[in-house]
């Protein structure tokens, strides 16, 4: 089983600053990492994931990711935030192995101030 | 269709009642799951279909909840006897086949709000 830990609930960030939101997992086996947005009033939406090949992965308004299987974390950083990046964040986590659920964080509210 | 579809959207109703919250995945998507949202909560695993055989219902809380997709495509969360605690946004989310690799599409959510 896959468990995962975001360390903070709300982070708050002025405008134009980098932000970086923590994740981390517990995992038995080799898992596949995934952060998912959700914007106000909107669904759940796909940010960017990491499958296999380099640990470092991109999404294509500006965050990046990077998998560091030493420490089992998943950090979403982005050097210039944006007052359209306000939204909920959230890290998940899955094995490899078979067709296994997707085991989501508590979320991470990001706030932007101008 | 071109997304995840969900009705209702919102659902109010009385402790006790039943209620049936469906979910209309993306056109030959065979994996389909729901999750359950709670206010400041993470979304919660409930079930995972495989076309048309439940593959995995281990988060299904108790035995008041259950789901069906005959077809293979629409599904349908039934939940028996609601009570106050089971009020939460249910997600549905489709995917072109089972398996971790596979990015997940979310519909908007189904608010259920039990009185």
């Amino acid at each position: 089983a896959q468990s995962v830990t975001q360390l903070d609930s709300q982070v708050p960030v002025f405008e134009e600053a980098p932000v970086e939101l923590r994740c981390n997992y517990s995992s038995s086996v080799s898992v596949y990492l995934f952060w998912y947005v959700q914007y106000p009033n909107q669904g759940l939406q796909l940010l960017l994931k990491y499958l296999s090949g380099s640990t470092l992965v991109e999404s294509i308004n500006g965050f990046e990711a990077e998998f560091n299987k030493s420490q089992t974390s998943f950090h979403l950083r982005k050097p210039s935030v944006h007052i359209s990046d306000t939204a909920e964040y959230f890290c998940a986590v899955t094995g490899i192995q078979g067709a296994q659920k997707l085991v989501f964080g508590q979320g991470t509210r990001l706030t932007i101030n101008p | 269709g071109a997304g995840v579809s969900q009705t209702p959207s919102n659902k109010v109703t009385e402790k006790g009642k039943y209620v049936e919250l469906r979910c209309d995945p993306i056109s030959g998507h065979t994996a389909l799951y729901w999750y359950r949202q709670s206010l400041g909560q993470g979304p919660e695993f409930l079930i995972y279909f495989q076309g048309t055989g439940a593959a995995d219902d281990s988060g299904l809380p108790n035995d008041r909840f259950f789901a069906v997709r005959p077809e293979g495509s629409v599904s349908t969360l039934k939940i028996q006897r609601t009570e106050r605690g089971d009020s939460a946004v249910y997600l549905c989310a489709s995917s072109q086949q089972g398996g971790g690799a596979n990015v997940l599409t979310f519909g908007a959510g189904s608010r259920l709000t039990v009185l």
